[in-house]
Protein backbone atom coordinates (compact mmCIF):
# COMPACT_ATOMS: atom_id res chain seq x y z
CA UNK A 1 0.00 0.00 0.00
CA UNK A 2 2.15 3.47 -1.00
CA UNK A 3 -1.11 5.86 -0.54
CA UNK A 4 -1.86 8.64 1.58
CA UNK A 5 -5.59 9.30 2.01
CA UNK A 6 -6.78 12.20 2.94
CA UNK A 7 -10.41 13.13 3.77
CA UNK A 8 -12.62 14.89 3.00
CA UNK A 9 -11.84 15.77 -0.04
CA UNK A 10 -13.95 19.11 -0.27
CA UNK A 11 -14.91 20.87 2.63
CA UNK A 12 -16.48 24.42 2.47
CA UNK A 13 -17.05 26.25 6.14
CA UNK A 14 -18.05 29.60 7.39
CA UNK A 15 -15.55 31.43 9.31
CA UNK A 16 -16.54 30.39 12.56
CA UNK A 17 -16.96 26.65 11.78
CA UNK A 18 -14.31 24.39 13.52
CA UNK A 19 -13.46 21.31 11.39
CA UNK A 20 -10.87 18.78 10.94
CA UNK A 21 -8.93 17.17 7.98
CA UNK A 22 -7.59 14.27 8.04
CA UNK A 23 -4.46 12.36 6.48
CA UNK A 24 -3.85 8.43 6.46
CA UNK A 25 -0.79 6.12 5.59
CA UNK A 26 -0.03 2.59 6.62
CA UNK A 27 4.04 2.24 4.70
CA UNK A 28 5.26 2.50 7.91
CA UNK A 29 6.38 6.25 7.39
CA UNK A 30 7.83 8.23 10.68
CA UNK A 31 7.51 11.37 8.66
CA UNK A 32 4.44 13.11 8.01
CA UNK A 33 3.78 16.59 6.73
CA UNK A 34 0.99 19.43 5.94
CA UNK A 35 1.56 20.98 3.33
CA UNK A 36 -0.76 24.82 1.62
CA UNK A 37 -1.31 25.08 -1.81
CA UNK A 38 -3.18 27.92 -3.41
CA UNK A 39 -4.56 27.73 -7.30
CA UNK A 40 -1.49 28.00 -9.72
CA UNK A 41 1.02 28.24 -6.74
CA UNK A 42 3.60 25.73 -5.40
CA UNK A 43 2.81 23.83 -2.30
CA UNK A 44 4.08 25.45 0.58
CA UNK A 45 4.83 23.92 3.98
CA UNK A 46 3.22 24.41 7.28
CA UNK A 47 4.19 21.71 9.16
CA UNK A 48 6.16 18.65 10.01
CA UNK A 49 5.73 15.56 12.47
CA UNK A 50 8.36 13.02 12.77
CA UNK A 51 7.54 10.28 14.88
CA UNK A 52 5.10 11.75 15.43
CA UNK A 53 6.18 14.83 17.54
CA UNK A 54 6.15 18.20 16.11
CA UNK A 55 9.47 19.31 14.58
CA UNK A 56 8.96 22.06 12.19
CA UNK A 57 6.14 24.91 12.18
CA UNK A 58 6.61 27.39 9.78
CA UNK A 59 5.35 30.48 11.05
CA UNK A 60 1.31 29.36 10.32
CA UNK A 61 -1.24 31.01 12.44
CA UNK A 62 -2.91 29.10 15.00
CA UNK A 63 -6.18 29.03 13.74
CA UNK A 64 -4.50 26.16 12.10
CA UNK A 65 -3.38 23.04 14.23
CA UNK A 66 -1.81 20.13 13.89
CA UNK A 67 -2.70 16.42 15.50
CA UNK A 68 -0.27 13.52 15.01
CA UNK A 69 -2.32 10.85 17.48
CA UNK A 70 -0.12 7.86 15.98
CA UNK A 71 2.55 6.88 13.08
CA UNK A 72 -0.52 6.33 10.49
CA UNK A 73 -2.73 9.22 11.43
CA UNK A 74 -2.62 12.95 10.72
CA UNK A 75 -4.62 15.59 11.75
CA UNK A 76 -5.32 19.34 10.97
CA UNK A 77 -8.00 21.38 12.93
CA UNK A 78 -9.55 24.36 11.14
CA UNK A 79 -10.78 26.76 13.40
CA UNK A 80 -11.82 30.91 13.02
CA UNK A 81 -10.10 30.98 9.13
CA UNK A 82 -10.44 33.40 6.40
CA UNK A 83 -11.42 33.63 3.36
CA UNK A 84 -7.65 33.79 2.27
CA UNK A 85 -7.29 30.67 4.23
CA UNK A 86 -9.26 28.79 0.82
CA UNK A 87 -7.19 26.53 -0.93
CA UNK A 88 -5.57 22.75 -1.31
CA UNK A 89 -4.29 21.45 1.63
CA UNK A 90 -2.18 18.33 1.27
CA UNK A 91 -0.70 15.89 3.22
CA UNK A 92 2.70 13.81 2.97
CA UNK A 93 4.49 10.91 4.62
CA UNK A 94 8.10 9.77 3.97
CA UNK A 95 10.21 7.48 5.43
CA UNK A 96 11.56 9.85 8.21
CA UNK A 97 15.28 8.88 9.04
CA UNK A 98 15.27 11.62 11.39
CA UNK A 99 15.29 15.76 11.06
CA UNK A 100 17.54 16.88 8.55
CA UNK A 101 16.74 14.13 6.06
CA UNK A 102 16.54 16.70 3.60
CA UNK A 103 17.02 13.80 0.10
CA UNK A 104 13.92 12.12 1.49
CA UNK A 105 11.35 10.95 -1.32
CA UNK A 106 7.81 12.39 -0.18
CA UNK A 107 4.19 10.66 -0.44
CA UNK A 108 1.04 12.92 -1.28
CA UNK A 109 -2.04 12.56 -1.07
CA UNK A 110 -4.81 14.60 -3.38
CA UNK A 111 -5.77 16.86 -0.85
CA UNK A 112 -8.73 18.47 0.44
CA UNK A 113 -10.19 21.48 -0.96
CA UNK A 114 -10.84 23.90 0.98
CA UNK A 115 -13.58 27.02 0.52
CA UNK A 116 -13.80 29.41 3.90
CA UNK A 117 -17.15 31.66 3.40
CA UNK B 1 19.72 32.53 -2.02
CA UNK B 2 18.26 29.98 -2.62
CA UNK B 3 15.82 29.50 -5.51
CA UNK B 4 13.96 27.46 -8.40
CA UNK B 5 13.30 28.74 -11.38
CA UNK B 6 11.05 27.25 -14.16
CA UNK B 7 10.58 29.91 -16.55
CA UNK B 8 7.79 28.13 -18.81
CA UNK B 9 4.33 28.71 -17.00
CA UNK B 10 2.70 26.77 -19.75
CA UNK B 11 3.55 24.66 -22.27
CA UNK B 12 1.37 22.86 -25.02
CA UNK B 13 2.09 20.45 -27.31
CA UNK B 14 0.75 17.44 -29.76
CA UNK B 15 0.60 14.21 -29.03
CA UNK B 16 4.16 12.51 -29.71
CA UNK B 17 6.29 15.61 -29.57
CA UNK B 18 9.12 15.59 -27.26
CA UNK B 19 8.93 18.60 -25.02
CA UNK B 20 11.58 19.82 -22.21
CA UNK B 21 10.87 21.18 -19.43
CA UNK B 22 13.30 24.03 -17.74
CA UNK B 23 14.69 24.62 -14.75
CA UNK B 24 17.23 26.74 -12.65
CA UNK B 25 18.36 26.39 -9.70
CA UNK B 26 20.24 28.53 -6.83
CA UNK B 27 22.06 27.26 -3.74
CA UNK B 28 24.92 28.26 -1.44
CA UNK B 29 25.01 24.73 -0.02
CA UNK B 30 27.77 22.30 -1.72
CA UNK B 31 25.31 19.24 -0.72
CA UNK B 32 21.69 19.65 -2.04
CA UNK B 33 18.95 17.75 -3.77
CA UNK B 34 16.44 17.98 -6.58
CA UNK B 35 13.89 16.36 -7.16
CA UNK B 36 10.78 16.73 -10.05
CA UNK B 37 7.60 16.08 -8.78
CA UNK B 38 4.23 15.70 -11.10
CA UNK B 39 1.00 17.17 -9.97
CA UNK B 40 -2.01 15.72 -12.31
CA UNK B 41 -5.01 17.36 -11.85
CA UNK B 42 -6.33 14.69 -9.23
CA UNK B 43 -4.40 17.15 -7.08
CA UNK B 44 -1.61 14.59 -5.51
CA UNK B 45 2.12 15.75 -6.22
CA UNK B 46 3.92 12.31 -7.89
CA UNK B 47 7.71 11.84 -7.17
CA UNK B 48 9.58 11.32 -10.17
CA UNK B 49 12.94 11.85 -9.22
CA UNK B 50 15.68 12.60 -6.62
CA UNK B 51 19.18 13.57 -7.67
CA UNK B 52 21.78 14.72 -4.85
CA UNK B 53 24.47 17.47 -6.03
CA UNK B 54 27.29 14.78 -6.27
CA UNK B 55 25.36 12.40 -8.99
CA UNK B 56 25.77 13.75 -12.49
CA UNK B 57 24.52 10.92 -14.40
CA UNK B 58 21.98 11.89 -16.95
CA UNK B 59 18.91 9.15 -15.90
CA UNK B 60 16.45 7.86 -18.57
CA UNK B 61 13.53 5.75 -16.95
CA UNK B 62 10.99 4.80 -20.13
CA UNK B 63 9.56 8.22 -21.73
CA UNK B 64 11.39 10.08 -19.20
CA UNK B 65 14.92 11.41 -19.26
CA UNK B 66 17.06 14.00 -16.72
CA UNK B 67 20.22 16.13 -17.69
CA UNK B 68 21.69 17.31 -14.64
CA UNK B 69 24.23 19.99 -15.61
CA UNK B 70 26.00 21.44 -12.02
CA UNK B 71 28.06 24.43 -14.69
CA UNK B 72 24.79 25.88 -15.07
CA UNK B 73 22.70 24.70 -11.87
CA UNK B 74 19.77 23.10 -14.35
CA UNK B 75 17.93 19.79 -14.11
CA UNK B 76 15.94 19.88 -17.01
CA UNK B 77 13.19 17.20 -17.58
CA UNK B 78 12.51 15.81 -21.39
CA UNK B 79 9.54 13.41 -22.42
CA UNK B 80 9.54 11.65 -25.47
CA UNK B 81 6.83 11.19 -27.37
CA UNK B 82 4.51 12.84 -25.11
CA UNK B 83 1.22 11.51 -24.47
CA UNK B 84 -2.31 13.00 -23.38
CA UNK B 85 -1.80 11.39 -19.97
CA UNK B 86 1.38 13.60 -19.36
CA UNK B 87 -0.62 16.66 -18.99
CA UNK B 88 0.10 18.11 -15.82
CA UNK B 89 1.37 20.67 -13.49
CA UNK B 90 5.73 20.02 -13.01
CA UNK B 91 7.02 21.48 -10.21
CA UNK B 92 11.00 21.19 -9.85
CA UNK B 93 12.05 21.77 -6.47
CA UNK B 94 15.39 22.15 -4.27
CA UNK B 95 16.61 20.76 -0.77
CA UNK B 96 19.84 21.80 0.88
CA UNK B 97 21.46 19.53 3.20
CA UNK B 98 23.09 22.42 5.24
CA UNK B 99 21.09 25.53 5.19
CA UNK B 100 17.72 24.91 5.82
CA UNK B 101 17.50 21.62 4.27
CA UNK B 102 15.08 19.58 6.89
CA UNK B 103 12.37 17.00 5.98
CA UNK B 104 10.27 18.22 3.55
CA UNK B 105 11.32 21.77 2.94
CA UNK B 106 11.88 21.86 -0.43
CA UNK B 107 12.14 25.29 -2.28
CA UNK B 108 9.91 24.24 -5.16
CA UNK B 109 9.65 26.21 -8.75
CA UNK B 110 6.64 28.03 -9.75
CA UNK B 111 5.75 24.78 -11.98
CA UNK B 112 5.31 24.43 -15.32
CA UNK B 113 1.83 23.17 -16.82
CA UNK B 114 2.23 21.00 -19.84
CA UNK B 115 -0.67 20.47 -22.33
CA UNK B 116 -0.78 17.22 -24.44
CA UNK B 117 -3.76 17.77 -27.55
CA UNK B 118 -4.00 14.90 -29.23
Amino acid sequence: DTEVTQTPKHLVMGMTNKKSLKCEQHMGHRAMYWYKQKAKKPPELMFVYSYEKLSINESVPSRFSPECPNSSLLNLHLHALQPEDSALYLCASSQGTGVGAANEKLFFGSGTQLSVL
Amino acid sequence: AQKVTQAQTEISVVEKEDVTLDCVYETRDTTYYLFWYKQPPSGELVFLIRRNSFDEQNEISGRYSWNFQKSTSSFNFTITASQVVDSAVYFCALSERNYGGSQGNLIFGKGTKLSVKP
